[in-house]
């Protein structure tokens, strides 16, 4: 059974550009979330989508947004870059109805 | 604000010593998760605590739900560099904050052979 798969692995983006990141989520899953990891604030948590529709978002500027497909898969877009963005981002899929994620491997985003 | 306090941040000890990573929060959580992530990867589920008082057991790691469900704690038994990485715990909420996971900032545990 394929994991969660995202990306690209690495991005390395210039001050002002935008970026997508993609996830396939696991045959199956339903629910699809966006974090981001970075070393002075841990994982926080920017949004989730279940059926194409947006359940949940975190405290992250409007610059940061996503969206889910009709197949599950997800995509999040950061517009404007700041040099703050630089990140890990991780998506996470689960079935929808119970607390129980599988993480992929992540994109790691460098702003220059 | 960070809901969930991990303690201690870094942690190195020397192969087959006991350890413990505590998990502490003044909310209650509806479920609590562990994960270990290593460099490069994103984070593992190791074990989901959803009772009061729980306590699982994974091998050498012994996770508890505290009896109130705002605290948890995860025991490793005779340590082995095979453990190292960083050990996050997760809480999830039921009702209108439900679908996300509130993490603590982890503890980097490296286990020296």
């Amino acid at each position: 059974k394929a994991g969660v798969t995202q990306t690209p692995r690495y991005l390395i983006k210039t001050r002002g550009q935008q970026v997508t990141l993609s996830c396939s989520p696991i045959s199956g899953h339903r629910s699809v979330s966006w974090y981001q990891q970075t070393p002075g604030q841990g994982l926080q948590f920017l949004f989730e989508y279940f059926s194409e529709t947006q359940r949940n978002k975190g405290n992250f500027p409007g610059r940061f947004s996503g969206r889910q497909f009709s197949n599950s898969r997800s995509e999040m877009n950061v517009s404007t870059l700041e040099l703050g963005d630089s990140a890990l981002y991780l998506c996470a899929s689960s079935k929808g109805q119970e607390a129980r994620y599988t993480f992929g491997s992540g994109t790691r985003l460098t702003v220059v | 604000t960070q809901l969930l306090e991990q303690s201690p941040q870094f942690l190195s000890i020397q192969e087959g010593e006991n350890l413990t990573v505590y998990c502490n929060s003044s909310s209650v959580f509806s479920s609590l998760q562990w994960y270990r992530q290593e460099p490069g990867e994103g984070p593992v589920l190791l074990v989901t605590v959803v009772t009061g008082g729980e306590v699982k057991k994974l091998k050498r790691l012994t996770f508890q739900f505290g009896d109130a469900r705002k605290d948890s704690s995860l025991h490793i038994t005779a340590a082995q560099p095979g453990d190292t990485g960083l050990y996050l715990c997760a809480g999830s909420k039921s009702g209108g904050s439900n679908y996300k996971l509130t993490f603590g900032k982890g503890t980097l545990l490296t286990v020296n052979p």
